[in-house]
C-alpha cells in the first residue's frame, strides 16, 4: 500500500528548531517529486517546499532561509528542518507525493503532524 | 509571485451542479489540479492535469481549464461533497494553491 506517515510535531518555543519526518511505504521517495504543505488553523493550504527526484529543492518565499527539505534514500524518508521558529509557523504539516503521471499533482498525502509554536 | 483566486464559498442544492472557479494569469497554459478536503482530514486529489480523475473519484467530478480560468464541476452534487476545494498549479518550478472554496450543499 502506498502510504506517507509524518512525525515530529509538537509544542515548540519561538526561536527553536524542529525536524519533521515523512516515512514512505509502497513507493520510492527518491524517484518522485515530494512536497511539504502546511495549513494554519482555520486557513487554507500553503505550499512550503519541494524536492525534485534529481535533488533540486525549492521553497516558498515565506520560509526561505529557515526551512530545509531533505531525504534519506536508505530510509525512504523525507524531512523538513525548521529553524528560527515563529508563531506563524503554527500549522498542520503534510508531506505529499507529486506524481509525474498526474502532471505532478499531489496524489498521496500523509495524515499530517501538528506544530504549535508558543512560549 | 503567481496567484490563484477562488471564491470563498459556493452553495448548491443536492442533485444540482456546482461550479468552482480558479483564476490566474494565463492559467490555461498550465496544468491545474483540484483537491477536496473535509474537516479534520488530509486533502484528496480529485482532478489532475485539468480534466483527469484519479481512480476512485466519482464521475460526477470534472474539470476544465482555458484562458485565465479553471473550473471544477460537480454534477448531481451529493451531501458528501460538502468540503473545502483547492486548485493548484505549478509556476516557475514552484507550487501555488488557490485560497480555497467552501462548498455547502443545502
Amino acid at each position: 500500500e502506498v502510504q506517507l506517515v509524518e512525525s515530529g510535531g509538537g509544542l515548540f518555543q519561538p526561536g527553536g528548531s524542529l525536524r519533521l519526518s515523512c516515512a514512505a511505504s509502497g513507493f520510492t521517495v527518491s524517484s518522485n517529486y515530494m512536497s511539504w504543505v502546511r495549513q494554519a488553523p482555520g486557513k487554507g493550504l500553503e505550499w512550503v517546499s519541494v524536492t525534485y527526484s534529481g535533488g533540486t529543492t525549492y521553497y516558498a518565499d515565506s520560509v526561505k532561509g529557515r526551512f530545509t527539505i531533505s531525504r534519506d534514500n536508505s530510509k525512504n524518508t523525507l524531512y523538513l528542518q525548521v529553524n528560527s521558529l515563529r508563531s506563524e509557523d503554527t500549522a498542520v504539516y503534510y508531506c505529499a507525493r507529486n506524481l509525474y503521471s498526474t502532471g505532478h499533482g499531489m496524489d498521496v498525502w500523509g495524515q499530517g503532524t501538528t506544530v504549535t509554536v508558543s512560549s | 509571485s503567481y496567484e490563484l483566486t477562488q471564491p470563498p464559498s459556493v452553495s448548491v442544492s443536492p442533485g444540482q451542479t456546482a461550479s468552482i472557479t480558479c483564476s490566474g494569469d494565463k492559467l490555461g497554459d498550465k496544468y491545474v489540479s483540484w483537491y477536496q478536503q473535509k474537516p479534520g482530514q488530509s486533502p484528496v486529489l480529485v482532478i489532475h492535469q485539468d480534466t483527469n480523475r484519479p481512480s476512485g473519484i466519482p464521475e460526477r467530478f470534472s474539470g476544465s481549464n482555458s484562458g485565465n480560468t479553471a473550473t471544477l464541476t460537480i454534477s448531481g452534487t451529493q451531501p458528501m461533497d460538502e468540503a473545502d476545494y483547492y486548485c493548484q498549479a505549478w509556476d516557475s518550478s514552484i507550487v501555488v494553491f488557490g485560497g480555497g472554496t467552501k462548498l455547502t450543499v443545502l
